[in-house]
């Protein structure tokens, strides 16, 4: 069974990076059918979807305009999990962080399962 | 980029009521259209992927349906357990967006 297994620092400085993990079991970050995805919720912005890296003969990432120039999604092969990294943080960047697989063929699309969140607060 | 409108934002019932939440896409995306479940403190959970497919193992009461632009997800026959707020998911183009949310309170 699928599972994802998030882990990082649940407080971040202004101005500093916020740097999340998401371990996958049960699954590859290589796999041609899906892509690993960044999604926030906070109550302002609601459900807000970051980013996400995949593989399909190569690496590809795509990212949300509203971070983009600030945030780095990558994965990392030998130990089956892909990072999210978000730069020049401000208490605006205050928000749950979820991981998620994203099935993505032609047929099927849809994000899960989810990892457990994180609670991430911008402040010094 | 599409934009979600979810609408009503927030629905007070009561156990055994029907409820439909819609969702209307600002352009075509086909079918690739998912509704999730999210209660305070948990992820959000896949209840309906591809409109109107019922993900496995969640309780028949759910059902989607729409197509293009026009979706709804009903809930038959509301279970305490039902009680949290509810978001669509657009997957037919990046970015990925979502509806605003409809939370489901009791009456």
């Amino acid at each position: 069974q699928l599972q994802l297994q998030q882990s990082g620092p649940g407080l971040v400085e202004p101005s500093q990076t916020l740097s999340l993990t998401c371990a996958i079991s049960g699954d590859s970050v290589s796999s041609d059918s899906d892509a690993w995805n960044w999604i926030r919720h906070s109550p302002s912005r609601g459900l807000e979807w970051l980013g996400r890296t995949y593989y399909r003969s190569k690496w590809y990432n795509e990212y949300a305009v509203s971070v983009k120039g600030r945030i780095t999604i990558n994965p990392d092969t030998s130990k089956n999990q892909f990072y999210l990294h978000l730069n020049s943080v401000t208490p605006e960047d205050t928000a749950v962080y979820y991981c998620a697989r994203g099935r993505d063929t032609p047929r099927d699309r849809w994000f899960d399962p989810w990892g457990q969140g994180t609670l991430v607060t911008v402040s010094s | 980029d599409i934009q979600m409108t979810q609408s009503p934002s927030s629905l007070s019932a009561s156990i055994g009521d029907r409820v439909t939440i819609t969702c209307r896409a600002s352009q075509s995306i086909k079918t690739y259209l998912s509704w999730y479940q999210k209660k305070p403190g948990k992820a959000p959970e896949l209840l309906i992927y591809g409109a109107s497919n019922l993900q496995s193992g969640v309780p028949t009461r759910f059902s989607g349906s729409g197509s293009g632009t026009d979706f709804t997800l009903t809930i038959t026959s509301l279970q305490p357990e039902d009680f949290a707020t509810y978001y669509c998911l657009q997957s037919t183009s990046i970015p990925r967006s979502f509806g605003q949310g409809t939370k489901l309170e009791i009456k």
